[in-house]
């Protein structure tokens, strides 16, 4: 079974600061990871996501994140912080079955000016 | 590019009506799942399907029931609705049985109940 743990349910960096989101899982297989981000009132869109491969995956909007295996993280960064990126962060794990992926509580971004 | 479409953005209902969410994919396919989507909680996967006609329960299927007649189409249904079902509904599918994939999401309907 899977499960997943976001650290901190609210994030607050300024305009043009470094963007941290904690995830740590938990797998009993080799996982697959994902980053969605959630705009007001739409919809999960995929952000990135690790299958197999190069640890360090790049998204879109300049995210970016490490998969690491020792640390069982999932953390996800970008550089320089946008107004646009104000929004919920989810992460999730999933084995290879559709049925098992699970989500975490989210992560609400907030950038200041 | 994949399309996911649920029905209705805002619904209102009263308790103990009976309830009918709707999704539809135009991408052909086999998967489709509903989660319930909560502050604090994250989504909670309620029921999905592989196939036309074929249903498996999630975490929380309590309260609801699918519906899946055609292969597009994934419908769920509050039985009686109760003040607890007032959420936020995502639906999702993927197109296959491999989770590297990454769902697509609906934009969701947020259904209040009073």
């Amino acid at each position: 079974a899977q499960s997943v743990t976001q650290l901190g349910s609210h994030v607050s960096v300024s305009e043009g600061a470094l963007v941290l989101l904690r995830c740590n899982y938990s797998s009993s297989v080799p996982p697959y990871l994902f980053w969605y981000v959630q705009y007001p009132n739409q919809g999960l869109q995929l952000l990135l996501k690790y299958t197999t491969g190069a640890t360090l995956v790049k998204g879109i909007n300049g995210f970016e994140a490490e998969f690491k295996k020792s640390e069982t993280s999932f953390h996800l960064t970008k550089p320089s912080a946008h107004m646009s990126d104000a929004a919920e962060y989810f992460c999730a794990v999933s084995g290879y079955n559709n049925n098992d992926m699970r989500f975490g509580a989210g992560t609400r971004l907030t950038v200041k000016p | 590019d994949v399309k996911v479409t649920q029905s209705s953005r805002y619904l209102v209902k009263r308790t103990g009506e009976k309830v009918f969410l709707e999704c539809v994919q135009d991408m052909d396919h086999e998967n489709m799942f509903w989660y319930r989507q909560d502050p604090g909680l994250g989504l909670r996967l309620i029921y999905f399907s592989y196939d036309v006609k074929m249903k498996e329960k999630g975490d929380i299927p309590e309260g609801y029931s699918v519906s899946r007649e055609k292969k597009e189409r994934f419908s769920l249904i509050l039985e009686s609705a109760s003040t607890n079902q007032t959420s936020m509904y995502l639906c999702a599918s993927l197109p296959n049985r491999a989770g590297s994939y990454g769902y697509t999401f609906g934009s969701g309907t947020r259904l209040t109940v009073v």
